[in-house]
């Protein structure tokens, strides 16, 4: 596929509950970055990755969320224990190489619903 | 810490009228970059803008990237039902994020 890839595309889960989800970058895509979208709200930046360095964390909101990536592969992102307000869309984006100066390519995002 | 604010929040016009979002970053930019997402979709990149003072144009759409680097505009002349979506424009902060803008929502009635 030419594109961003992201599963499920829906995920409706009981509170408390762990969920994964998943990415596949573009082939050849070193940047990897996860986002968080509320309905009606803008893109929160989550995690970053790129090559083999050190993820960049820092926009995890709690212990709760973690991601890993291998090399640069796919790249799962995982809520433990949800909560309510982790309902959003969330995104995956990937870009050709590291730099600030890159367009950044989404995946459809997977829809996650916490009951 | 760094904020992209977007302006207005939403807009609705007449298919034919223009359309502008305003962006402001509370600091200098290296560059930034436009995104559109479409109801139901994925942000899409637009554009981006490196140079102080740089217009862009594509088609009917108008960027610009003001002299500080601090602040960024699109403009779509004649809007059509096809502009319908969610602008979004985003700069790199310190590390390896983006800001993300809080995006300008466009309706257009035909």
């Amino acid at each position: 596929g030419a594109g961003v890839s992201q599963s499920p595309s829906n995920k409706v889960t009981e509170k408390g509950k762990d969920v994964e989800l998943r990415c596949d970058p573009i082939s050849g895509h070193t940047a990897l970055y996860w986002y968080r979208q509320r309905l009606g709200q803008g893109l929160e930046f989550l995690i970053y990755f790129q090559g083999n360095s050190a993820p960049d964390k820092s926009g995890l909101p709690s212990d709760r969320f973690s991601a890993e990536r291998t090399g640069e592969s796919v790249s799962t992102l995982t809520i433990q224990r949800t909560q309510q307000e982790d309902s959003a869309v969330y995104l995956c984006a990937s870009s050709s190489r590291w730099g600030k100066d890159q367009p950044q390519h989404f995946g459809d995002g997977t829809r996650l619903s916490i009951l | 810490g760094q904020q992209v604010m977007q302006i207005p929040q939403y807009q609705h016009v007449q298919e034919g009228e223009d359309f502008t979002t305003y962006c402001n970053s509370s600091t200098t930019l290296s560059n930034i970059q436009w995104y559109k997402q479409r109801p139901g979709g994925h942000p899409v990149f637009l554009i981006q803008l490196v140079k102080s003072g740089e217009v862009k144009k594509q088609k009917r759409l108008t960027f610009q990237f003001g002299e500080a680097k601090k602040n960024s505009s699109l403009h779509i002349t004649a809007t059509q039902t096809t502009d319908v979506g969610t602008y979004f424009c985003a700069g790199p902060h310190t590390g390896n994020q983006f800001y993300f803008g809080t995006g300008t929502s466009l309706t257009v009635i035909p």
